[in-house]
């Protein structure tokens, strides 16, 4: 079955930078393009960017635009999210989340299958 | 960047129906998709493109589309309904892989 497996939370002081992992199984990796959203505590989800796995191209919110950096390694099935400078307001969940493009009778734009999500905790 | 906005919160008796909205410009370009997320969980896609469900989600939930508005309806609302839903949709700026947007979110509970 499809899946997204991420790694474990982090915590990291105010400057540094932050890498989660999310690891594809169960469907052709390079096929399917990813997305990074992110929830602060209490917070709604906000869309930070998203990747082809097949070529390694990005779009990224402009919101997080020279902060963020999302990379792919097709041998492992792995994307990556670092965002630096962190600051106590990165302090949240990341998500990755399979991004699907449909062509029915228009283009249909969608998240299907979301990783469980990445605490990443930004303290002094 | 465009933004998507829906009511903060709504409640519906069990059983009834409830419909939430979702406005914003890049709705008259994209369909809307829609995600449901209960407490400590990931979300989950409920609604996509001009009203389809993934496998799983019960046919109570629907979709529609008019103008720059989005709306998920709950026909007959059930207990384990309760929950935080978002809309998304990609809009027209970035460059071919596109940028997304999030609506701000309704919390519904069933009464």
């Amino acid at each position: 079955q499809v899946q997204l497996v991420q790694s474990g939370a982090e915590v990291k002081k105010p400057g540094a930078s932050v890498k989660v992992s999310c690891k594809a199984s169960g469907y052709t990796f390079t096929s399917y393009y990813m997305h990074w959203v992110r929830q602060a505590p209490g917070q709604g989800l906000e869309w930070m960017g998203i990747i082809n796995p097949s070529g390694g191209s990005t779009s990224y919110a402009q919101k997080f635009q020279g902060r963020v950096t999302m990379t792919r390694d097709t041998s492992t099935s792995t994307v990556y999210m670092e965002l630096s400078s962190l600051r106590s307001e990165d302090t949240a969940v990341y998500y990755c989340a399979r991004g699907m493009q449909q062509l029915v009778d228009h283009y249909y734009y969608y998240m299907d299958v979301w990783g469980k999500g990445t605490t990443v905790t930004v303290s002094s | 960047s465009s933004e998507l906005t829906q009511d903060p919160a709504v409640s519906v008796a069990l059983g009834q129906t409830v419909r939430i909205t979702c406005q914003g410009d890049s709705l008259r370009s994209y369909y809307a998709s829609w995600y449901q997320q209960k407490p400590g969980q990931a979300p989950v896609l409920v609604i996509y493109g001009k009203n389809n469900r993934p496998s799983g989600i019960p046919d109570r939930f629907s979709g529609s589309s008019s103008g720059n508005t989005a709306s998920l309806t709950i026909t007959g609302a059930q207990a384990e309904d309760e929950a935080d839903y978002y809309c998304n949709s990609r809009d027209s700026s970035g460059n071919h892989l596109g940028n997304y947007v999030f609506g701000t979110g309704t919390k519904v509970t069933v009464l």
